[in-house]
C-alpha cells in the first residue's frame, strides 16, 4: 500500500461547481497534513495546513479523519484558475513530507 | 533571499556526465529537502537535511547520488555518471523546522535532460 494515496482524476467539472478530493495515509503516526497546488510545469506551492478540527481558507474547507486516515478538501464555486493538481502532502513524524501523485482538476467554463 | 533559490534552472547534459544542482534556501531556514519529480509523476524524496544533524540519505536512488549542505545553508545535489533515467525536475524545498510544521517552500525546480 502506499504510503499517501489519492485519486489522479481527472476532475472535469464547470465553473461554480463544488468538487471535493480524498487522500487516504498508511501510518497512524502521522502528524502534520497538507495539501499543496502545482500548475502545470511549476513548483508545488502550499494551498493550506490541514488541523484536526477542520479548517476553511475562502472557498477550500480542509478535513482530518485520524480514525479512518484520510484527509479531504473541498472547493466551492469553483474557478478557472483553480485548474491545477492538488497534492495531498503528510509528515509521517520522522520529519519528512511524503507527496501523494495528485489529483488533476480541471475547470470548464 | 525572499525565496528558494535553484540553479541552474535547466541543465542538458550527455549520458556518463557528472552534474551539480544547486539550492539556496530561505534564510533562517534550518531544514533542507531534495525531491525529483519526472514528468506526469509524483514527487519522490531524495535526502533530508536538519541542522547539524547527519542526513536522512533514504531517498537517493543510487550511490551516483550525493548531496551535502555548507554552514547550514547553500546545499549541493551531485549526480555521477548521469543515466537517461535520472532525468527529471530536481525541486529543492525548505522548512523553518524539522517537523515540517509550516510546510514547505519550494524552488523552482532544475530541469535535468540527459542525452
Amino acid at each position: 500500500r502506499k504510503e499517501v494515496e489519492q485519486d489522479p482524476g481527472p476532475f472535469n467539472v464547470p465553473e461554480g461547481a463544488t468538487v471535493a478530493f480524498n487522500c487516504t495515509y498508511s501510518n497512524s503516526a502521522s502528524q502534520s497534513f497538507f495539501w499543496y497546488r502545482q500548475d502545470c510545469r511549476k513548483e508545488p506551492k502550499l494551498l493550506m495546513s490541514v488541523y484536526s478540527s477542520g479548517n476553511e481558507d475562502g472557498r477550500f474547507t480542509a478535513q482530518l479523519n485520524r480514525a479512518s486516515q484520510y484527509i479531504s478538501l473541498l472547493i466551492r464555486d469553483s474557478k478557472l484558475s483553480d485548474s491545477a493538481t492538488y497534492l495531498c502532502v503528510v509528515n509521517m513524524g520522522n520529519d519528512k513530507l511524503i507527496f501523494g501523485t495528485g489529483t488533476r482538476l480541471q475547470v470548464f467554463p | 533571499g525572499a525565496g528558494v533559490s535553484q540553479s541552474p534552472s535547466n541543465k542538458v547534459t550527455e549520458k556518463g556526465k557528472d552534474v551539480e544542482l544547486r539550492c539556496d534556501p530561505i534564510s533562517g531556514h534550518t531544514a533542507l529537502y531534495w525531491y525529483r519529480q519526472s514528468l506526469g509523476q509524483g514527487l519522490e524524496f531524495l535526502i533530508y537535511f536538519q541542522g547539524n544533524s547527519a542526513p536522512d540519505k533514504s531517498g537517493l536512488p543510487s550511490d551516483r547520488f550525493s548531496a551535502e549542505r555548507t554552514g547550514g545553508s547553500v546545499s549541493t545535489l551531485t549526480i555521477q555518471r548521469t543515466q537517461q533515467e535520472d532525468s527529471a525536475v530536481y525541486l529543492c524545498a525548505s522548512s523553518f523546522d524539522q517537523t515540517g510544521g509550516y510546510g514547505y517552500t519550494f524552488g523552482s525546480g532544475t530541469r535535468l535532460t540527459v542525452v
